[in-house]
């Protein structure tokens, strides 16, 4: 166990929905990333959040936006949802924002789009 | 831009023969290293990491890999496999300003009885 929680576990929803992935970090971490599982693309980083403010920006869609609220759990909103979003979601926590320092990955949201 | 390459979609090997799953680097600065490994249906689990202290880390499980800068490799590898280890391990690689992690594809490791 991470100490990474994320929910739901699993999620299915339709083409040209919305939802809203939530995500609460290691006890102390205050950086949250998000990263994207699919068997096309593998592993690619989404988005990363440090101490509530945006820090980086990857591979993520304008369809797709997240935050991290004062109490530093992040959620991630999936929005106009397509096929193709189908994945498995990660949140990962670090102790800081420095990239020294390892991630620790939650259980995923496997979401399925149909 | 900093990237990944997992030699190797699956490797397959005896129990209690040397695992070796081979990974290289490329980074315009020097890199922090790591080896994830993934369960079916889990989350990713940090086996070491290299952040530019000894060039041999040792990690979980009994896996090591080594830092080779000349060749930007950091390959795992274990002396003796476990059944237990059958899963998919991810080689990753960050760094500079990227407080991100650029993974490799991946290796599927099987474990035969």
């Amino acid at each position: 166990d991470s100490g990474v929680t994320q929910t739901p576990k699993h999620l299915i929803t339709a083409t040209g929905q919305r939802v809203t992935l939530r995500c609460s970090p290691r006890s102390g971490d205050l950086s949250v990333y998000w990263y994207q599982q699919s068997l096309d693309q593998g592993l690619q980083f989404l988005i990363q959040y440090y101490n509530g403010e945006e820090r980086a920006k990857g591979n993520i869609l304008e369809r797709f936006s997240a935050q991290q609220f004062p109490d530093l759990h992040s959620e991630l909103n999936l929005s106009s949802l397509e096929l193709g979003d189908s994945a498995l979601y990660f949140c990962a926590s670090s102790e800081m924002g420095d990239s020294s320092y390892e991630q620790y990955f939650g259980p995923g949201t496997r979401l399925t789009v149909t | 831009a900093q990237s990944v390459t997992q030699l190797g979609s699956h490797v397959s090997v005896s129990e209690g023969a040397l695992v070796l799953l081979r990974c290289n680097y490329s980074s315009s600065v020097p890199p922090y290293l790591f080896w994830y490994v993934q369960y079916p249906n889990q989350g990713l689990q940090l086996l070491l990491k290299y952040t530019s202290a000894a060039t041999l880390v040792k990690g979980i499980n009994g896996f090591e890999a080594e830092f080779k800068k000349s060749e930007t490799s950091f390959h795992l590898t274990k002396p003796s496999a476990h059944m237990s280890d059958a899963a998919e391990y991810f080689c990753a690689v960050s760094g500079g300003g990227a407080q991100k992690l650029v993974f490799g594809q991946g290796t599927r490791l099987t474990i035969n009885p």
